[in-house]
């Protein structure tokens, strides 16, 4: 079971917006501005796509989007495409010790 | 271009040992943390272990913490994860990954190596 809580699928038309949540506990998510979000293809490494929480890599799409409240993260993908179709993992740092957890991961599918 | 190369992996016995090797190009090294990311088949991720960029500080996940150890060599620009007293749930792609203080988050990734345990 993984430490973040995730929805293990969503699915969305082109063009249509997508809401992918991450709840975590005042201990990670709600504790630190230190939520990030990953892309990963199927056989591929993952790829950052925000980071502190509403951050967008250089190269990174303006359709993805971060933000959070209390103890939930949400990744705003706007004008869903089809190479959007991927999994989705958020990791927040949860102190010192135990440094990051991941959320189980969210398959998104573009009908 | 950044480019972070793993090998190392393969198939191993319960209770052996192996040593991962992630070489780094296209970014001074010793200024970044580094990272070793694992995601078991069908499985999702989880932080192993971190280094800091001088070498000085370490992380490492619970799950590992006694078993495994982190490394680097900057003159290299090379990170290593020894791994010792391999259990079958420590089978999965091993990922080094770039590593950003203090927001804890993996810019870069490097392609992965599979370690495999079992007998």
């Amino acid at each position: 079971q993984s430490a973040l809580t995730q929805p293990a699928s969503v699915s969305g038309s082109p063009g249509q917006s997508m809401t992918i949540s991450c709840t975590g506990t005042s201990s990670d998510v709600g504790g630190y501005n230190y939520v990030s979000w990953y892309q990963q293809y199927p056989g591929k490494a993952p790829k950052l796509m925000i980071y502190d929480v509403t951050k967008r890599p250089s190269g990174v799409s303006n359709r993805f989007s971060g933000s959070k409240s209390g103890n939930t993260a949400s990744l705003t993908i706007s004008g869903l495409q089809a190479e959007d179709e991927a999994v989705y993992y958020c990791g927040s740092y949860r102190g010192s010790s135990t440094f990051v957890v991941f959320g189980g991961g969210t398959k998104l599918t573009v009908l | 271009e950044v480019q972070l190369l793993a090998s190392g992996g393969g198939l191993v016995q319960p209770g052996g040992s192996l040593r991962l090797s992630c070489a780094a190009s296209g970014f001074t090294f010793s200024n970044y943390a580094m990272s070793w990311v694992r995601q078991a088949p069908g499985k999702g991720l989880e932080w192993v272990s971190t280094l800091t960029g001088s070498g000085a500080n370490t992380y490492y996940a619970d799950s590992v913490k006694g078993r495994f150890t982190i490394s680097r060599d900057n003159s290299k620009s090379t990170l290593y994860l020894q791994m010792n007293s391999l259990r079958a749930e420590d089978t999965a792609v091993y990922y080094c990954a770039s590593t950003h203080f203090p927001g804890s988050f993996f810019e870069y990734w490097g392609q992965g190596t599979l370690v495999t345990v079992s007998s």
